[in-house]
């Protein structure tokens, strides 16, 4: 079956404009993930869903950072004015059950934001 | 709060030799441990995990990893590299109790010379 899809792969904005970065999660997965993996580091939480609520957004970095996923499947990560700094790559993953140590994440290949 | 630490950021093997990525971590108790996969231009790929139990596990693609709790250490390896084996490694502490949030090593990226 499919696994996690992202759009767009590639980004390219001007500094001050708004981003909006699409999650398609493997069907069926109650937990969803954002992740920001900056260059040469590892990826950092920025949000959790399960289903459709917000359960945890304590990664996201600033006030201009905002995720929704209103159906309880594609998610929506949207970056207000953005800042050189925002430039990363955004991955998602979906996990089957509801988020404990033990699920395994399945990640998407991610969206690569460049901010000029 | 839970750490990982990969202390290699990039290691140069020949095809046909083996491998160990070196992962360590810090956290208040036994975590559960992964190691990722990422391709260029790919999201990161499960190659195992472990929870409890034989300290040697096995994964995908001929790699298997070795908890050691005396040195907090979880250290991927291979016995004979590919070329196609050429990617970045991720370690990746989930926590055992509470919190869902993963902590990842910041990676190692592994070149492997025909």
């Amino acid at each position: 079956g499919a696994g996690v899809s992202q759009s767009p792969r590639y980004k390219v904005a001007k500094r001050g404009q708004d981003v909006a970065l699409r999650c398609d999660p493997i069907s069926g997965h109650v937990s969803l993930f954002w992740y920001q993996q900056a260059l040469g580091q590892g990826p950092e939480f920025l949000t959790y869903f399960q289903n459709e609520a917000q359960l945890d957004k304590s990664g996201l970095p600033s006030d201009r950072f905002f995720a929704e996923r209103p159906e309880g499947s594609v998610s929506t990560l949207k970056i207000q004015r953005t800042q050189q700094e925002d430039s990363a790559v955004y991955l998602c993953a979906s996990s089957f059950g509801a988020a404990e140590g033990r699920e395994t994440q399945y990640f998407g290949p991610g969206t690569r934001l460049l901010v000029l | 709060a839970q750490s990982v630490t990969q202390p290699d950021i990039h290691i140069t093997v020949s095809e046909g030799a083996s491998l160990e990525l070196r992962c360590n971590y810090s956290y208040g108790a036994t975590p559960y441990l992964f190691w990722y996969v990422q391709s260029p231009g790919q999201g990161l790929q499960l190659l195992l995990k472990y929870f409890s139990g034989d300290t040697l596990v096995q994964g995908i693609k001929g790699f298997e990893a070795e908890f050691k709790r005396s040195q907090s250490s979880f250290n991927l390896r291979k016995p004979s590299v590919h070329w196609s084996d050429a990617a970045e490694y991720f370690c990746a502490v989930h926590p055992s109790g509470g919190s869902y949030i993963p902590t990842f090593g910041r990676g190692t990226s592994l070149i492997v010379h025909p």
